[in-house]
Formats: C-alpha cells, structure tokens, sequence
C-alpha cells in the first residue's frame, strides 16, 4: 500500500534531550517535507527537500534540522526541544515538486516537550 | 503569496443532513486538494481536484479554477463525518501547501 509513515505516532519527551521522528515513502517521492500544526495557526511548513542530500527552509525552520540522504526517509532532527515545540507535525510527499503534483501525509506525530 | 479562505468556519448538522462547504484562493493553481481531519489528528485525503467534478460515495467535489473556489458536497452525513475540514492549494514554486482556516464540522446523532 502507498503510504508515507511517520514515527512516533506520539511522543512525551523533556527540554533539552535529543529526538527525531521518522517519515518514510513506499511511492518514489522525489519531494518530501514537514509541517507542524498549532491552534490558530493553521499548518505551517519546517523545511522540504525537492530531492535527495536537497534540502531547503520553510516558513518556521528555527530549531529543527533534517537531513535528506536516501530517496525513502526524511528524518525531523530536535537537538534541543523546548516547550514551544509541542505541536502535531506532519510529514508529506509528492512524485515531483511541481504546482501540480498531489502530496500525500503521513498520519501526524503528536510532540509535548515539558 | 496564495491566500485560501474557507466557508463557513463552523457548521452543526443533525445526522442525514446535507452540507457545502467552500474554498476560495486569491490566485491559479494547478493544485488543489481536500482534507479531512479526524478527531485523532490525522490527515485523511479526499480529494486531488484541480478542476472539474469528483465522486467518492456520499462526497463530492466541484473546482471551477477559472473562478478561484472549490466545493465540497457531503450528503446524508453521518457522526462520523465530524472534524476539520482542510482545503490546500500548491504555490506556483511546487515548494509549500498553502492550507485555509479549515471548517469544523459536527454532526449531531
């Protein structure tokens, strides 16, 4: 089955400790990314990649970093969560980065850093 | 950038009820998609709907790109029709999904 898989699904973890959540594609997706989503912000996007080692900044990047080095999995790197973190992230896809390309989510990781 | 509104914010149905919701973008796409968001967080995709009109059982959706709105038809809704309802458009760049303000349906047994 077609599917973008993320990892935890939820996740309690204290400031400061190192974490990652995984996304991976079974489709061949060229391009990849990740949103989180707050209370009256609606989803906004971290960072995508339009390829493999091809990464680049959304629209909130600070804090987070990733790493693109197969054409599988777009791991979502936390080196020092804080509080302001807690959110639902998403992972996405698509064949191509292209206007018309229709994007695929994962099933969302629900974060809380106390 | 792309704005995307979503009308209306919130909608009460009682079950077997029937319901429009609607999208609004400021400006072409080649790229529109309709989610729903379950009580549990999660992302479900109804629709891929650039233009044109598509079925799937009680849903429906209708684009006219060339006036910028899209429509999403649900019939005889059921309690399990309840959640968020997203509209999402690509920017020209293929980069972002722009996502509207979403409708928070609830229907009622």
């Amino acid at each position: 089955e077609a599917q973008v898989t993320q990892n935890p699904r939820y996740l309690i973890t204290v400031t400061g400790k190192k974490l990652t959540v995984t996304c991976s594609q079974n489709m061949n997706h060229e391009y990849m990314s990740w949103y989180r989503q707050d209370p009256g912000l609606g989803l906004r996007q971290i960072y995508y990649s339009m390829n493999v080692e091809v990464t680049d900044k959304g629209d909130v990047p600070e804090g987070y970093k990733v790493s693109r080095k197969e054409k599988r999995n777009f791991p979502l790197i936390l080196e020092s969560p804080s509080p302001n973190q807690t959110s639902l992230y998403f992972c996405a896809s698509s064949l191509l980065a292209t206007s018309s390309a229709e994007a695929f989510f994962g099933q969302g990781t629900r974060l809380t850093v106390v | 950038g792309i704005q995307v509104e979503q009308s209306p914010p919130d909608l009460i149905l009682q079950e077997g009820a029937n319901s429009t919701l609607r999208c609004n973008f400021s400006d072409s796409v080649n790229n529109l998609q309709w989610f729903h968001q379950n009580p549990w967080g999660q992302l479900i995709n109804l629709f891929y709907i650039p233009s044109g009109t598509k079925q799937n059982g009680r849903l429906s959706a209708t684009t006219v790109a060339t006036e910028r709105y899209s429509l999403l038809y649900i019939s005889s809704s059921q309690t399990t029709d309840s959640g968020v309802y997203f509209c999402a458009v690509r920017d020209n760049y293929g980069q972002n999904f722009v996502f509207g303000p979403g409708t928070r349906l609830s229907v009622l047994p």
